[in-house]
């Protein structure tokens, strides 16, 4: 049973279009992270955030932008779709007390 | 700077044998923590094992264990008794303590391939 969603699943979007990805947990965890992973790739961290109003940028450079409102939300957005950008997008997120991290099950976007 | 090597893109096995698949690590930091995650071709991340810098005893979770050996910065998942289930790709990540937001840096995986 799945704790973090991700939505969509499967995005084909035309270039030049605005898109969210949206990523959301009920666990409460403080830390979450946005992957990319091109296919049967390593995953490449683009975004994470320590909590509420806290955005960083990871070691991959993205053209997409985060915003973290509420402790359960954090969505990922791309103001202007090319087909560079396709590829999978993962979401995660981690308890401050626990090892653990739990990812979403990803959102794969093709743009055309 | 943290870095994971997984030196095999694939590999092959048969059923009901058991499969090592290596994993080698860089960090300066003293404290971290090393993961093993499968992806089916679904896409999800699957966490399997989790093995801490400290721990004494290799980390086991039903068929599948780490063998850490620290001095050689190692880390190989062994999978026991491999099942045609088992056929993904195999990540290997280390969280670092020192590292901004404690993320989770992987290696470039072992596509795992299960003979009948």
């Amino acid at each position: 049973e799945a704790d973090i969603y991700q939505t969509p699943r499967y995005l084909v979007i035309g270039t030049g279009k605005k898109i969210t990805l949206e990523c959301s947990q009920t666990m409460g965890h403080d830390k979450m992270y946005w992957y990319q992973q091109d296919p049967g790739m390593e995953l490449h961290l683009i975004h994470y955030s320590y909590g509420v109003n806290s955005t960083e940028k990871g070691d991959l450079s993205s053209e997409s932008t985060v915003s973290r409102i509420r402790t359960e939300h954090f969505p990922l957005t791309l103001e202007s779709a090319r087909p560079s950008h396709t590829s999978q997008y993962l979401c995660a997120s981690r308890d401050r007390a626990n090892y653990g991290y739990t990812f979403g099950s990803g959102t794969r976007l093709t743009v055309v | 700077a943290q870095k994971i090597t997984q030196t095999q893109p694939g590999m092959f096995v048969q059923e009901k044998e058991a499969v090592t698949l290596d994993c080698t690590y860089d960090t300066s930091d003293p404290s971290y923590g090393l993961f093993w995650y499968k992806q089916p071709s679904s896409g999800e991340m699957i966490f399997l094992i989790y093995q801490g810098s400290y721990d004494q005893q290799n980390a086991t979770e039903g068929r599948y264990s780490l063998n850490f050996q620290k001095a050689r910065k190692s880390a190989n998942l062994v999978i026991s008794a491999s099942q045609l289930g088992d056929s993904a790709m195999y990540f290997c990540a280390m969280r670092g303590n020192n590292n901004a937001g404690n993320m989770l840096t992987f290696g470039g995986g072992t596509r795992l391939m299960v003979k009948p």
